[in-house]
């Protein structure tokens, strides 16, 4: 079965610190994955996907197709990363639906 | 810039009502989505449509319908509120493309009585 699981609720850190938000899937083809954010009192947005390989606000996450994971990465955590994280799944290229995972609430702490 | 609109951000019904929501999107975008997001479960998939008239069912559809008669607006309906429907709502669109970038609407919190 497709899924995506994000193993913490909530991690919290200070400020300075590396962070790595934890995301596993279980998919049987070649996955397409990406990390949604969601800030305080604004909308859900894309920060990045596997195919870009890019570097946005710091973070970065690799797809790691034997241990099947896509982890987010950042050296150093700032306060106003603070926020809601999503990892999700493509579902195959014949469509554009997507598996999202649970979520985890990041907070940094000053 | 992709702007996605609800048409409430907070709306309170009674069990048994009718309810809609409305969600427009202003770039053209072939394929629309409706999911719900709840703390613990994250987002789940309602209901998809990759073009006018045309929908498939997400992880949830049971008590939804959808409608989608212009390319621009996709429209979640409740045929009979329950209160386990109570929850937020979130519209997105996206181009259709290899990679492509889902862009949301602020959301509508419904709150079923």
């Amino acid at each position: 079965a497709q899924r995506v699981t994000q193993p913490e609720k909530l991690l919290s850190v200070f400020k300075g610190a590396p962070v790595e938000l934890k995301c596993n899937y279980s998919y049987s083809g070649s996955p397409e994955l990406f990390w949604y954010v969601q800030y305080s009192r604004q909308r859900l947005q894309l920060l990045l996907r596997h195919i870009s390989r890019e570097s946005i606000k710091g973070f970065t996450a690799d797809l790691n197709k034997g241990e099947t994971s896509f982890h987010l990465k950042k050296p150093f955590a700032q306060e106003e990363d603070s926020a809601m994280y999503y990892c999700a799944l493509r579902r195959g290229s014949g469509t554009y639906k997507y598996i999202f995972g649970t979520g985890t609430r990041l907070k940094v702490l000053a | 810039d992709v702007k996605v609109t609800q048409s409430s951000r907070y709306l309170v019904k009674r069990t048994g009502e009718k309810v809609f929501l409305e969600c427009v999107q202003d770039m053209d975008h072939e394929n629309m989505f409706w999911y719900r997001q709840d703390p613990g479960l994250g987002l789940r998939l309602i209901y998809f449509s990759y073009d006018v008239k045309m929908k498939e069912k997400g992880d949830i559809p049971e008590g939804y319908s959808v409608s989608r008669e212009k390319k621009e607006r996709f429209s979640l309906i409740l045929e009979s509120a329950s209160t386990n429907q109570t929850s937020m709502y979130l519209c997105a669109s996206s181009l259709g493309s290899v990679g492509d970038t889902q862009y949301f609407g602020p959301g509508t919190r419904l709150t079923v009585l």
